[in-house]
């Protein structure tokens, strides 16, 4: 079935460096990607997404691309901030399970100053 | 607009007690969801509905029955808790099933069950 793989964490920085989280899929047809972020003690909103092959994601600094070769969909971030610490979920959703989510189980990332 | 709500936020039971989890949204979306979400396991799916009147069940739907009189509420009810139910509970709606579609979340409920 289809289901999301993602590293573990937790992930700890220091502020100023590069970010990567790996997330690896598997999915039968074409899937959806998607990026959600959780900051502590509330719910879950969308931080990216890339509905093809090839697609970029990105928003408020943070990308991702969706790799059909590898099947993979990494976070990455140049620069992250204390205020980037939460965890950060990868989820697919294609046509054949009437649109619902997979998600992989969470990465927490802390940011130190 | 307030976009998806939930109560309560936080409900502590006992074994064997009935509950009922409130999930209302007021972007007129058609699909809606209901997650839990346990340490290490990311979200899974209890239910779901693609529109008022139609309802399937998810992943993980033992213990939990749901209803969708109306496109704005759909509620989550445990008709006996055990402390297996124990998890934050977040409701999710989409514009339609489509695999494009972004899902909004609610602010979640946390449920102990002793």
């Amino acid at each position: 079935g289809d289901s999301v793989t993602q590293m573990e964490g937790p992930v700890t920085l220091s502020e100023e460096a590069f970010l990567t989280i790996n997330c690896t899929y598997t999915a039968t047809g074409y899937p959806s990607l998607f990026w959600y972020v959780q900051y502590p003690g509330e719910g879950l909103q969308l931080l990216l997404k890339a509905t093809k092959a090839d697609d970029k994601g990105s928003n408020k600094g943070f990308e991702a691309t969706y790799r059909k070769e590898t099947t993979s969909f990494h976070l990455e971030k140049g620069s992250v901030q204390v205020s980037d610490s939460a965890v950060y979920f990868c989820a697919l959703s294609t046509s054949s399970n009437t649109g619902k989510l997979i998600f992989g189980q969470g990465t927490t990332l802390q940011v130190k100053p | 607009n307030a976009g998806v709500t939930q109560t309560p936020k936080f409900q502590v039971l006992k074994t064997g007690q009935s509950m009922t989890l409130q999930c209302a949204q007021d972007m007129n979306h058609e699909y809606m969801s209901w997650y839990r979400q346990d340490p290490g396991m990311g979200l899974r799916l209890i239910h779901y509905s693609v529109g008022a009147g139609i309802t399937d069940q998810g992943e993980v739907p033992n213990g939990y029955n749901v209803s969708r009189s109306t496109t704005e509420d759909f509620p989550l009810r445990l008709l006996s808790a055990a402390p297996s139910q124990t998890s934050v509970y977040f409701c999710a709606t989409r514009t339609s099933g489509g695999r494009t579609d972004t899902q909004y979340f609610g602010p979640g409920t946390r449920l102990t069950v002793l």
